[in-house]
């Protein structure tokens, strides 16, 4: 069965550094997603991403993120300067059309910083 | 008001049992309503899905929706040790690419 795949499953970073996350979205979905989750609290929305731009993004999603699909299969979040509020567990998801919900979520990476 | 609200539980059940999970919402905008299930340590698997009111039956899980209290459950019939998990119920407003509103979850713990 295809699956969103995401690696590294648990990175430890210094406060200040620059993290790359890392997913493989389902090869035939077109829409895009990064998700995080702070421990005990909410899964919470960041950023969409359809046809090599993003399409929404929160608030939470601020200048220090960005997301990028470098070749036909990668899609990374990459976080400029960790802040310790930036430790949580991050999931990407992709869909195959405009069907809100249907997402597929990978197993999640989650982000230490120290 | 929070946005979408769900008891975090824990919930603890004897296996057999019908398991009633339930959300409330406040924005009226909301059109589609999902039931997620997220195993300790791994991403949500979509279990239900639904666009506006009505029931949705999936073997042992019903989903319902009733637009008109702000209100979404889900039913699990017969339940089973392996549906011990955590379920987040989430929902949308269409239009926009997947931004779903979830709810905090509820932790499920189905007894042998």
């Amino acid at each position: 069965e295809p699956e969103v795949t995401q690696t590294p499953s648990h990175q430890v970073t210094q406060m200040g550094q620059e993290v790359i996350l890392r997913c493989v979205p389902i090869s035939n979905h077109l829409y895009f997603y990064w998700y995080r989750q702070i421990l005990g609290q909410k899964v919470e929305f960041l950023v969409s991403f359809y046809n090599n731009e993003i399409s929404e993004k929160s608030e939470i999603f601020d200048d220090q993120f960005s997301v990028e699909r470098p070749d036909g299969s990668n899609f990374t979040l990459k976080i400029r300067s960790t802040k310790l509020e930036d430790s949580a567990m991050y999931f990407c998801a992709s869909s195959e059309g405009t069907i809100s919900g249907e997402l597929f979520f990978g197993e999640g990476s989650r982000l230490t910083v120290l | 008001q929070k946005e979408v609200e769900q008891d975090p539980g824990p919930l603890s059940v004897p296996e057999g049992a019908i398991v009633s999970l339930n959300c409330t919402y406040s924005n009226s905008a909301f059109q589609y309503f999902m039931w997620y299930r997220q195993y300790s340590r791994k991403g949500p698997e979509l279990l239900m899905y639904t666009y506006s009111s009505g029931n949705k039956e999936d073997g042992r899980f019903t989903a319902q929706v009733d637009k008109s209290s702000k209100y979404i459950s889900l039913f699990i019939r017969d339940s089973q040790p392996s549906d011990s998990a955590t379920y987040l119920c989430a929902m949308s407003a269409g239009g926009s690419q997947g931004n779903l509103i979830f709810g905090k979850g509820t932790k499920l713990s189905v007894k042998p």
